[in-house]
C-alpha cells in the first residue's frame, strides 16, 4: 500500500500570499495518478487537481499542481478567504487507492 | 447535471445491521465506477472500495475487506454500503463518489454525494 505523507500539517497565511502544500509518496505513483481535493467544514470533498497537474472543471487558475514520481505539490498562488479548508492528496494509480492525512490551510 | 443523492443520517446500536444508499442521476449509471469513502469524526478520508454498476465488479481496500459489503441495483441506479453487525468504531460520515472516466478504475473522484452520517452508540 502506498502511504502518502502531507506537509505541513497546518498552514496559516494571509490573503494574497502563496501557499505551497506537499504530498510525498512511499513509492512511485503509477502514471502520476495523483489528485488533490479541498474539503471545507461540513462539506463533501471537491476535486481540484488530477493527473498531478490538470485542473478539474470550474477550478480557479490560482490552484496548480506539479510533481511526479513520489513528490507532488499543490500551489495556491494568491490566497482568498474562501480557500480556508483541509486539502487532501490521493493516489489512484495503485491498489488500494490511498489518501494523505490532509493539510489544513488557515487564512489569517 | 451529475448528482449522487445519499440516504439520511442513521443512529444504530452496536450489533445492529445497516444498509445505506447512493442514487446516481444525470449520467449513464452503469458506465462509471462508484466509490465509498469513510471519514471518522475529525479525521481524514479513507478509501473503502469501488463497484462497477455495469457488472457489479467490486474491489475492496484490505482495511475494509470482510467488514462491509458494497453492492448495486442498477435498475434503480443505486449503490449500497452495508454492515452485518455494527461497532461503535463504525461511527463516521460515509461518502459515495463517482469516478471520472467511463469504465476506468484509474480515475479520481469527480463527483461526490453529501455524505451519510452513521452513529453507532449503545
Amino acid at each position: 500500500e502506498i502511504v502518502l505523507t502531507q506537509s505541513p500539517g497546518t498552514l496559516s497565511l494571509s490573503p494574497g500570499e502563496r501557499a505551497t502544500l506537499s504530498c510525498r509518496a512511499s513509492q512511485s505513483v503509477n502514471s502520476n495518478y495523483l489528485a488533490w481535493y479541498q474539503q471545507k467544514p461540513g462539506q463533501a470533498p471537491r476535486l481540484l487537481i488530477y493527473g498531478a497537474s490538470s485542473r478539474a472543471t470550474g477550478i480557479p487558475d490560482r490552484f496548480s499542481g506539479s510533481g511526479s514520481g513520489t513528490d507532488f505539490t499543490l500551489t495556491i498562488s494568491r490566497l482568498e478567504p474562501e480557500d480556508s479548508a483541509v486539502y487532501y492528496c490521493q493516489q489512484y494509480g495503485n491498489s488500494p487507492r490511498t489518501f494523505g492525512q490532509g493539510t489544513k490551510v488557515e487564512i489569517k | 447535471e451529475v448528482q449522487l443523492v445519499q440516504s439520511g443520517a442513521e443512529v444504530k446500536k452496536p450489533g445492529e445491521s445497516l444498509k445505506i444508499s447512493c442514487k446516481g442521476s444525470g449520467y449513464s449509471f452503469t458506465n462509471y465506477w462508484i466509490a465509498w469513502v469513510r471519514q471518522m469524526p475529525g479525521k481524514g478520508l479513507e478509501w473503502m472500495g469501488i463497484i462497477y454498476p455495469g457488472d457489479s465488479d467490486t474491489r475492496y481496500s484490505p482495511s475494509f475487506q470482510g467488514q462491509v459489503t458494497i453492492s448495486v441495483d442498477k435498475s434503480i441506479s443505486t449503490a449500497f454500503l452495508q454492515w452485518g453487525s455494527l461497532k461503535a468504531s463504525d461511527t463516521a460520515m460515509y461518502y459515495c463518489a463517482r469516478l471520472g472516466e467511463v469504465g476506468s478504475t484509474w480515475s479520481p473522484f469527480h463527483y461526490w454525494g453529501l455524505g451519510s452520517l452513521v452513529t453507532v452508540s449503545s
